[in-house]
């Protein structure tokens, strides 16, 4: 069964240096997700891709986060610098092709510790 | 905006107990409308879904039907299993076309022998 791959699982960094995430959703699928779940909350979107083109980055803190999926498959998040507030699940998900009746298929995160 | 309100936990049953976990929404149109689980260590997974009211989705036997007139989702499964204690997230989907997701703040399962 096809699932989102992200990597690494786990991440410790201090504050102040940077970070990246990867994640290759389903393939096939047009439609990434980068969702924060911070400790005892649900997730929440931080930016939306349909092939290699933004949709929706309006919740993504750009003063330090950015993102990207140039061919329009795998994609990378990147913080920096990262600060202690950072400390959350970073979520991939992918879909189809984005409409109303696609679902969302989730990876299994990148749990990220900052010191 | 688009919000949703959960139940919150945790909750701990005994194995073979009836299984309710409230969901509420509050949103413009009429939102698709879906739980979640996340079991220990693993990634979010589709429990299951209702895009219209009255519409009762179903899976693994668990279900929720869509309550307009109560702006509501609830779940439920009539005999939980040790192997359902997970983290369970409800979430709706505006009609923006951005399919974007607003999730729950997730309520946490415990299910004991």
């Amino acid at each position: 069964e096809a699932e989102v791959a992200q990597s690494p699982r786990y991440k410790i960094t201090e504050k102040s240096q940077a970070v990246a995430f990867w994640c290759d959703p389903i393939s096939g699928h047009a439609t990434l997700y980068w969702y924060r779940q911070i400790l005892g909350q649900g997730p929440e979107l931080l930016v939306q891709f349909q092939d290699e083109s933004v949709v929706d980055d309006s919740q993504l803190p750009k003063d330090r986060f950015s993102a990207e999926r140039l061919k329009g498959v795998d994609s990378t998040l990147k913080i920096q610098p990262a600060e202690l507030g950072d400390s959350a699940m970073y979520l991939c998900a992918s879909s189809l092709i984005g409409q109303d009746t696609d679902t969302q298929y989730f990876g299994p995160g990148t749990r990220l510790t900052v010191l | 905006g688009d919000s949703v309100t959960q139940m919150e936990g945790p909750v701990t049953l005994s194995e073979e107990a009836f299984l309710t976990i409230n969901c509420t929404y509050t949103a413009t149109g009429y939102p698709s409308l879906f739980w979640y689980v996340q079991y220990p260590g693993e990634g979010l997974q589709l429990l299951l879904k209702a895009t219209k009211a009255d519409d009762k989705g179903s899976n693994k036997g668990f279900e929720a039907t869509y309550r307009k007139e109560t702006t509501s989702f609830h779940l439920e499964k009539g005999s939980v299993q040790v192997s359902d204690s997970a983290v369970y997230f409800c979430a709706l989907r505006d009609q923006t076309g951005a399919n974007n997701l607003f999730f729950g703040t997730g309520t946490r399962l415990t299910v004991i022998p």
